[in-house]
C-alpha cells in the first residue's frame, strides 16, 4: 500500500508570485484534504476535493485554488504570494468524502520572502 | 464558529506514568473525533480516532468521550520518552462537516 506523498518538501518564493503544490493519494483513497499549518498552530482546513469536484471549503480567499485528477491526486495553487502564506501545506488523504479518516503526507513547507 | 480548545502545554510527565491529554469542542453535532501525534518538523499521524460514548482501547492508548460535556480526551499509559510530541485534537462531523483541529498539546516526557 502505497501512503500519501507530497512535493516539492521544501519552497521559497517571493511575495507576489505563484506556486503549486501536489499531493498523490494513498492507493485506494478518493479524497484529499489540504491544510496549512503555521508554526505553532495546529492545522487549519484549506479545502477538501472528493472524486473530482470540491467538497467543502476553509475561510481561504480565492487565491488558493485546487484541483483533483480522475487518479485522485491533488494540486494546491497559491496566486498572489503574501509573507503570511509561509507554512507547512500539509495533503491528507482519504476513502468516502468528509466521514473519511485522513491520513497525512510528509507535508511541503513553504517559505515566503 | 466551530472551535476546538486544547491547553497548549507544555504538559510535563514522568517516563512510566499516565499522561492525560483533554480536548473540547463547540459543535454538538459533532460525530467523530480523532487523536493526532506530531513530531517537531513531521506531518500529523493518526493515533486514534472515537464516534461513540465511552473509551476506546488501543494499546497504551486510550480515547474517552463525552458528548454531553463536550468533551474529549487521550490518555497515554506508561509514557515512554518516545511519546514526546504535540498531540493534535481533531472534530468533524458537525454543520458544515469540515474537519476541526485544535493548536494541540504539547507533551515532554521525563526521563
Amino acid at each position: 500500500e502505497t501512503g500519501v506523498t507530497q512535493s516539492p518538501t521544501h519552497l521559497i518564493k517571493t511575495r507576489g508570485q505563484q506556486v503549486t503544490l501536489r499531493c498523490s493519494s494513498q492507493s485506494g483513497h478518493n479524497t484529499v484534504s489540504w491544510y496549512q499549518q503555521a508554526l505553532g498552530q495546529g492545522p487549519q482546513f484549506i479545502f477538501q476535493y472528493y472524486r473530482e469536484e470540491e467538497n467543502g471549503r476553509g475561510n481561504f480567499p480565492p487565491r488558493f485554488s485546487g484541483l483533483q485528477f480522475p487518479n485522485y491526486s491533488s494540486e494546491l495553487n497559491v496566486n498572489a504570494l503574501e509573507l503570511d502564506d509561509s507554512a507547512l501545506y500539509l495533503c491528507a488523504s482519504s476513502l468516502g468524502g468528509a466521514e473519511g479518516t485522513q491520513y497525512f503526507g510528509p507535508g511541503t513547507r513553504l517559505t515566503v520572502l | 464558529q466551530k472551535e476546538v480548545e486544547q491547553n497548549s502545554g507544555p504538559l510535563s510527565v514522568p517516563e512510566g506514568a499516565i499522561a492525560s491529554l483533554n480536548c473540547t469542542y463547540s459543535d454538538r453535532g459533532s460525530q467523530s473525533f480523532f487523536w493526532y501525534r506530531q513530531y517537531s518538523g513531521k506531518s500529523p499521524e493518526l493515533i486514534m480516532f472515537i464516534y461513540s460514548n465511552g473509551d476506546k482501547e488501543d494499546g497504551r492508548f486510550t480515547a474517552q468521550l463525552n458528548k454531553a460535556s463536550q468533551y474529549v480526551s487521550l490518555l497515554i499509559r506508561d509514557s515512554q520518552p518516545s511519546d514526546s510530541a504535540t498531540y493534535l485534537c481533531a472534530v468533524t462531523g458537525g454543520r458544515d462537516d469540515k474537519i476541526i483541529f485544535g493548536k494541540g498539546t504539547r507533551l515532554h516526557i521525563l526521563p
